[in-house]
C-alpha cells in the first residue's frame, strides 16, 4: 500500500531563514513525487515534481530513493511563502495523487 | 495552465435531500477527473476517479449509491451527494490532468458542503 508521510502539521520559520518540509513515502514501485502549495484563500496547486529537478521559487526537492524521501527545501524563507504545502504521490501507471497529510507553514517578518 | 471550475463553491442543505456539485474543465478535455473530499485539518481523500462515458471507480469505503458520478463529456463531472446527512459535511474537490500527461493535476476550487 502507498503512504505518504508528513510528519510536521505546522512550520514556522523566521524570514530568511532555512526551511524545510519534510516528507517520507512508502510505495512498492518507482512513484512520482510531488509537491503541491495552497495559498491562503487559493485553490491547490503545482509547485514542483520530482522528475522535473527544477527549482520553483526558490524552492528544491531531491527524491531520495534510499531514506524514500522527498523533502522540500529552500533556503531563505519569504513571508509569501506563508501556505499549506501537501507532497503527493503518483503510483506506476496510475493517474491520480495520493496526498499526505500536508504541513503548515508560516514564515515570521 | 489549465483551469477547472467547480460549482457551487459554498451548498447548504436540509438532511435528506441531494446535492449536485459540478466540476468543469474551461480550456481542456479531461476524459479522467478525480474527487477529492477534506475534512477540517486534514489531507485530501482521493473518493472516486471518474470517467468520461464510463462508470466511476470508487476507492474503498466510499458508497457509491450515497456519491453518485456522472462524466457524462470531456469537460464535465458531477458528483451527487444523495440523501445528504450532516456527516457528509465537508470539502469536495474536483480535479483533472490534461492529456500531456505529466502527471499534473489541476484542482477546482472546492465545493463546500454543509448539510444541516
Amino acid at each position: 500500500a502507498q503512504r505518504v508521510t508528513q510528519p510536521e502539521k505546522l512550520l514556522s520559520v523566521f524570514k530568511g531563514a532555512p526551511v524545510e518540509l519534510k516528507c517520507n513515502y512508502s510505495y512498492s514501485g518507482s512513484p512520482e513525487l510531488f509537491w503541491y502549495v495552497q495559498y491562503s484563500r487559493q485553490r491547490l496547486q503545482l509547485l514542483l515534481r520530482h522528475i522535473s529537478r527544477e527549482s520553483i521559487k526558490g524552492f528544491t526537492a531531491d527524491l531520495n530513493k534510499g531514506e524514500t524521501s522527498f523533502h522540500l527545501k529552500k533556503p531563505f524563507a519569504q513571508e509569501e511563502d506563508s501556505a499549506m504545502y501537501y507532497c503527493a504521490l503518483r503510483g506506476t501507471g496510475a493517474n491520480n495523487l495520493f496526498f499526505g497529510t500536508g504541513t503548515r507553514l508560516t514564515v515570521i517578518p | 495552465g489549465a483551469v477547472v471550475s467547480q460549482h457551487p463553491s459554498r451548498v447548504i442543505c436540509k438532511s435528506g435531500t441531494s446535492v449536485k456539485i459540478e466540476c468543469r474543465s474551461l480550456d481542456f478535455q479531461a476524459t479522467t477527473m478525480f474527487w477529492y473530499r477534506q475534512f477540517p485539518k486534514q489531507s485530501l481523500m482521493l473518493m472516486a476517479t471518474s470517467n468520461e462515458g464510463s462508470k466511476a471507480t470508487y476507492e474503498q469505503g466510499v458508497e457509491k449509491d450515497k456519491f453518485l458520478i456522472n462524466h457524462a463529456s470531456l469537460t464535465l463531472s458531477t458528483l451527487t451527494v444523495t440523501s445528504a446527512h450532516p456527516e457528509d459535511s465537508s470539502f469536495y474537490i474536483c480535479s483533472a490532468g490534461d492529456r500531456s500527461n505529466t502527471g499534473e493535476l489541476f484542482f477546482g476550487e472546492g465545493s463546500r458542503l454543509t448539510v444541516l
